[in-house]
This record gives C-alpha cells, sequence and structure tokens, in this order.
C-alpha cells in the first residue's frame, strides 16, 4: 500500500521556539493532505487541509499564524508550529490523499514535547 | 458531514469474532463507509470501506444494510494484538472537500 511518512518522529524543544513536521506521500501523488493533531485519550482533530500551491483551510479554532502550513510540492507538506507553548505537546499526525484512487493514507505521527 | 456513533469500548477474548456497529443515519448518497485502526502512538491504518452490502478482505469484513443507516465492522477470530482504537468514518469520498473527521471511537480490549 501507498506510504507516508513523517519528520521527525519525536520533538523536544523549549517554549517559545519553533517547531517544523515534514509529512511526505512516498509513491503516490498527493494534491491534498491533512494535518491533525491527538492529545492522549482523545480522538483524531483535524487541524488543517493543505492544498498544493495554494493556501491552506484551517479548523474552526485552530490558529492559522501559530500553525503554518506549507505545502509546496505534489509530496511534501510541512506544519511549523511558532512559538510553542507546552499546551502544544500533542501527537501531530498527517494524511495524504491519493486522489487517483480517493484513498487516504495516513503518516506514522509526530510526537511533539514542549518543555 | 454525516455524524457517526459507536459503542465506546468493547471487551473480547481471543479467537472470537467482535462486530462493531456504527450508527450514521443522517448518511448522504455520495458517501462511503470507512473504518481505520489505531493503535498508541501511531498513525491510523486503512482497514476496509464499502458503499453497500458486503465488503470482504483479509482482515475484516463490512456489513451494510439495504438503508444504509448503519454498518457492522468484524473482525474474525481476534487476538491481542487485535487491542486497539477503531474508527467509523462516513464521507463523500469523490468529492475534493472530502475530510476525514473522527469521532470517538471504538476501544476494543481483547483477553487471553
Amino acid at each position: 500500500g501507498a506510504v507516508v511518512s513523517q519528520h521527525p518522529s519525536r520533538v523536544i524543544c523549549k517554549s517559545g521556539t519553533s517547531v517544523k513536521i515534514e509529512c511526505r506521500s512516498l509513491d503516490f501523488q498527493a494534491t491534498t493532505m491533512f494535518w491533525y493533531r491527538q492529545f492522549p485519550k482523545q480522538s483524531l482533530m483535524l487541524m488543517a487541509t493543505s492544498n498544493e500551491g495554494s493556501k491552506a483551510t484551517y479548523e474552526q479554532g485552530v490558529e492559522k499564524d501559530k500553525f503554518l502550513i506549507n505545502h509546496a510540492s505534489l509530496t511534501l507538506s510541512t506544519l511549523t508550529v511558532t512559538s510553542a507553548h507546552p499546551e502544544d505537546s500533542s501527537f501531530y499526525i498527517c494524511s495524504a490523499r491519493d486522489t487517483r484512487a480517493y484513498e487516504q493514507y495516513f503518516g506514522p505521527g509526530t510526537r511533539l514535547t514542549v518543555t | 458531514l454525516a455524524k457517526t456513533t459507536q459503542p465506546i469500548s468493547m471487551d473480547s477474548y481471543e479467537g472470537q469474532e467482535v462486530n462493531i456497529t456504527c450508527s450514521h443515519n443522517n448518511i448522504a448518497t455520495n458517501d462511503y463507509i470507512t473504518w481505520y485502526q489505531q493503535f498508541p502512538s501511531q498513525g491510523p491504518r486503512f482497514i476496509i470501506q464499502g458503499y453497500k452490502t458486503k465488503v470482504t478482505n483479509e482482515v475484516a469484513s463490512l456489513f451494510i444494510p439495504a438503508d444504509r443507516k448503519s454498518s457492522t465492522l468484524s473482525l474474525p477470530r481476534v487476538s491481542l494484538s487485535d487491542t486497539a482504537v477503531y474508527y467509523c468514518l462516513v464521507g463523500a469520498l469523490r468529492s475534493n472537500d472530502y475530510k476525514l473527521s473522527f469521532g470517538a471511537g471504538t476501544t476494543v480490549t481483547v483477553r487471553a
């Protein structure tokens, strides 16, 4: 099946710094990628939809200036958490949609810890 | 997006069949039903997808009645490694606006 990778898998950063998370579709092109956040014992919450070559669409309540999303190519989307705070500590998961097959594949997730 | 309702949790034993029913009363004509499995600290993994009647693959079966207002994921002969959270999602798969929104999911615990 199709593979989506995320890098890094884990990151620890200090409060006030920025962190970039990469999401790549390895064997298919994805015009649309999605970013989710998951807190412990909770379900995945959709943060934003990223379309290649255009601005991301953010879900209600998600700060677009804090969570910067760039989808510069058909295989790469990045999420930058700016001025991170401890409450941003979470599990961030991306997914990529293969529009030829209408399938959506998920990455393994990135554990962010802000100290 | 059609709202889905699933049981919060289910317990089972190794070798048993587990059936998880998901209600989606407001499912639209173009909506498909997709089930994902998630282990702790991992991304969701696709299990099965269907539109109507019955779909079967190497890991599960999906039963969808004629009115499509519910669906049942069937996991045959579960093992300890099937302990996970299972999510039922409904959406217009072929729409450009399609995006998956997750509900609470069903935590399945398989005991020896």
